[in-house]
């Protein structure tokens, strides 16, 4: 199985911060990386997908990057409603794998 | 819109069974890949399951295997879990979601049924 780890596990920072998220996968997963946001009570949401494609209706600034084992996330400038947990998800291959998760919090 | 409506999670005992159900709507349901996720309290994701558009191609997270059955019901817009020999372990919030095409990012969620196992 793939394994992810992202780090930080918590960030703390403050509203217009650039906030950068890694991502690792245990083996090559080419660009087979997407990148969620949770809020607390909440279903995940789908941010972005082959590790650098906005979804549809995500603002811009999230954006992704990497390829093979190492990825990030970046929110350029952060806005109170990106205070959430980010998770990576590998699907190069089953059982999809998902990083631990990495809580934003507020500075 | 597209939407996806579980059901069935409630309180088990442990040794016992349950299936949950996923209503889809909004979008052409046999033209996808289903996944099950699951999160217990306080955790992060797990992957379950997924099975393929016609439900002839299956695969499972190895803490499930041989306990749980993925299956779907394309003239109903409907996908289960049936969940057997439940633990404690098994406890968590379980979303139905939708693999993204052509590949198999999770792009859409459910907003998920509360399993817990206890006795």
């Amino acid at each position: 199985d793939i394994q992810m780890t992202q780090s930080p596990s918590t960030l703390s920072a403050s509203v217009g911060d650039r906030v950068t998220i890694t991502c690792r996968a245990s083996q090559s997963i080419s660009s087979w990386l997407a990148w969620y946001q949770q809020k607390p009570g909440k279903a995940p949401k789908f941010l972005i997908y082959k590790a650098s494609s906005l979804e549809s209706g995500v603002p811009s600034r999230f954006s992704g990057s990497g390829s093979g084992t190492e990825f990030t996330l970046t929110i350029s400038s952060l806005q109170p409603d990106d205070f959430a947990t980010y998770y990576c998800q590998q699907y190069n291959s089953y059982p999809l794998t998902f990083g631990g998760g990495t809580k934003v919090e507020i500075k | 819109q597209v939407q996806l409506v579980e059901s069935g999670g409630g309180v088990v005992q442990p040794g016992r069974s349950l299936r949950l159900s996923c209503a889809a709507s909004g979008f052409t349901f046999s033209s996808y890949t289903m996944h099950w996720v699951r999160q217990a309290p306080g955790k992060g994701l797990e992957w379950v399951a997924v099975t393929s558009s016609d439900g002839s191609s299956k695969h499972y997270a190895d803490s499930v295997k041989g306990r749980f059955t993925i299956s779907r019901d394309n003239s109903k817009n409907t996908l289960y879990v049936q969940m057997n020999s439940l633990r404690g372990e098994d406890t968590a919030v379980y979303y139905c979601a939708r693999g993204q095409l052509p590949n198999d990012a999770i792009d859409i969620w459910g907003q998920g049924t509360m399993v817990t196992v206890s006795s």
